[in-house]
């Protein structure tokens, strides 16, 4: 069983298109992340849930957004999708506010073309 | 900015022997992480190691922490052509709302 899914693993689209990744946790976790890791393997977190309340919201382009129907599910809209938005979105989960060690999907290779 | 940096950037060594990797960090922590990531993959979490400890073991790695640096080590023993990956720190930093901040990532092949 997969811990933390991912879908789609990969995504190809063209300019100004919107898309949707989707991702589910089934370990109980009560806290989901967006990272973003760019061709230089920088990650970088973009957003936290916490039991669907938002969290953390780093300095993200309002055209990305998260939505939480559940605490295993955490989806990331991209609106209007520019070439700079190519990179590796990985979701994660953890249990709890303190800081744990996170388990990652196996992330979602965005490609804009 | 918080974010913690890892030394070397790329590490090339024969199997059997041991790699040393470091990781700096700018302010306090209430705990720093090991991330590995395989080519193409997700990270998976190796170890963590709290702010009050200076040493913690699991299997053939080894991390220290050394806070009055703002530092820390991960040492992996007779490393095997499986353990070819990039390794990343992960800093919980003292009111980052539960963050993780990740370093850059070091690249690490072993050859067989």
């Amino acid at each position: 069983d997969t811990a933390v899914s991912q879908t789609p693993k990969y995504l190809v689209t063209q300019m100004g298109n919107d898309k949707s990744i989707k991702c589910e946790q089934n370990l109980g976790h009560d806290t989901m992340y967006w990272y973003k890791q760019d061709s230089k393997k920088f990650l970088k977190i973009m957003f936290s849930y916490n039991n669907k309340e938002l969290i953390i919201n780093e300095t993200v382009p309002n055209r990305f957004s998260p939505k939480s129907p559940d605490k295993a599910h955490l989806n990331l809209h991209i609106n209007s999708l520019e070439l700079g938005d190519s990179a590796v979105y990985f979701c994660a989960s953890s249990q709890g506010l303190q800081i744990y060690g996170y388990t990652f999907g196996s992330g979602t290779r965005l490609t804009v073309v | 900015s918080q974010q913690g940096e890892e030394d070397p950037q790329a590490l090339s060594i024969q199997e059997g022997e041991n790699a040393t990797m470091n990781c700096s960090y700018k302010t306090s922590i209430n705990n720093l992480q090991w991330y590995r990531q395989n080519s193409g993959r997700g990270l998976v979490h190796l170890i963590l190691i709290r702010s009050n400890e200076r040493e913690k073991h699991s299997g053939r790695l080894r991390v220290t922490l050394d806070t009055s640096k703002k530092s820390s080590s991960l040492l992996i023993t007779a490393s095997r052509a499986a353990d070819t990956a990039s390794y990343f720190c992960a800093t919980a930093h003292t009111g980052a709302n539960s963050k993780l901040t990740f370093g850059k990532g070091i690249t690490l092949s072993v050859r067989p």
